[in-house]
């Protein structure tokens, strides 16, 4: 079957940086997408990887390793709106979506 | 309307009554999508449309139709309300046909159904 694992929740102190893990295992791949959602509000979109290494976007970067079907968001110079839950998404072959159950994250002072 | 609207916000149903969620998007995007989200499981996709006038079924259709007349509207409908159907329900648009682009969601419409 496919499946998406991340963590189900994370702690991480104001100013520092977090790396929040996804692994995935899906019927072919074709990409592979992060997206924030704050509670009660819509998931926004982060990245989308699909080739292999990492994407810098600002304080987020995101890193894809195919051969291990492996993913992780960096979250760097964390600040308190950055509490919310991270969504990890994986394309498979047929470019049919498949979602993680989330990872939220908990920012403190 | 900018984006992706969803009406209503909330409602509270009673099991067996119909009801039906909408969904408007202004950004001309060909492909739309309903999804449900509950707590502990991912998104869940319900049904979808790759362009007006055809519509596919997701993941979990059993117990929901859509319909798609035209570009901008994608309504869900509930044709006699579950418990289990209660959730929170998000529609999302995109610009790609092989969901390589980003999708944007509504604000989400979250139902209970008694």
């Amino acid at each position: 079957g496919q499946n998406i694992d991340q963590p189900t929740e994370m702690t991480a102190t104001e100013g520092a940086i977090v790396q929040i893990n996804c692994t995935y295992q899906t019927s072919g791949f074709n990409g592979l997408f992060w997206y924030q959602q704050h509670a009660g509000e819509a998931p926004t979109f982060l990245s989308y990887n699909v080739l292999d290494g990492l994407e810098e976007k600002g304080r987020f970067s995101s890193f894809l390793s195919r051969s291990k079907g492996y993913s992780y968001l960096l979250l760097k110079e964390l600040q308190m709106k950055d509490s919310a839950s991270y969504l990890c998404a994986a394309l498979d072959s047929n470019y049919q979506l498949i979602w993680g159950a989330g990872t939220k994250l908990i920012i403190k002072p | 309307i900018a984006g992706i609207t969803q009406a209503p916000t909330s409602q509270i149903l009673a099991a067996g009554r119909r009801m039906t969620l909408r969904c408007t998007q202004d950004m001309r995007h060909n492909a739309m999508y309903w999804y449900r989200q509950d707590l502990g499981l991912g998104l869940r996709l319900i049904h979808y449309s790759n362009t007006a006038g055809t519509t596919g079924k997701g993941e979990v259709p059993d117990g929901y139709s859509v319909s798609r007349a035209n570009t901008d509207d994608f309504p869900l409908t509930l044709a006699s309300a579950v418990p289990s159907q209660t959730s929170v329900y998000f529609c999302a648009s995109s610009d790609s046909l092989t969901n390589t682009g980003e999708l944007f969601f509504g604000e989400g419409s979250r139902l209970t159904v008694l």
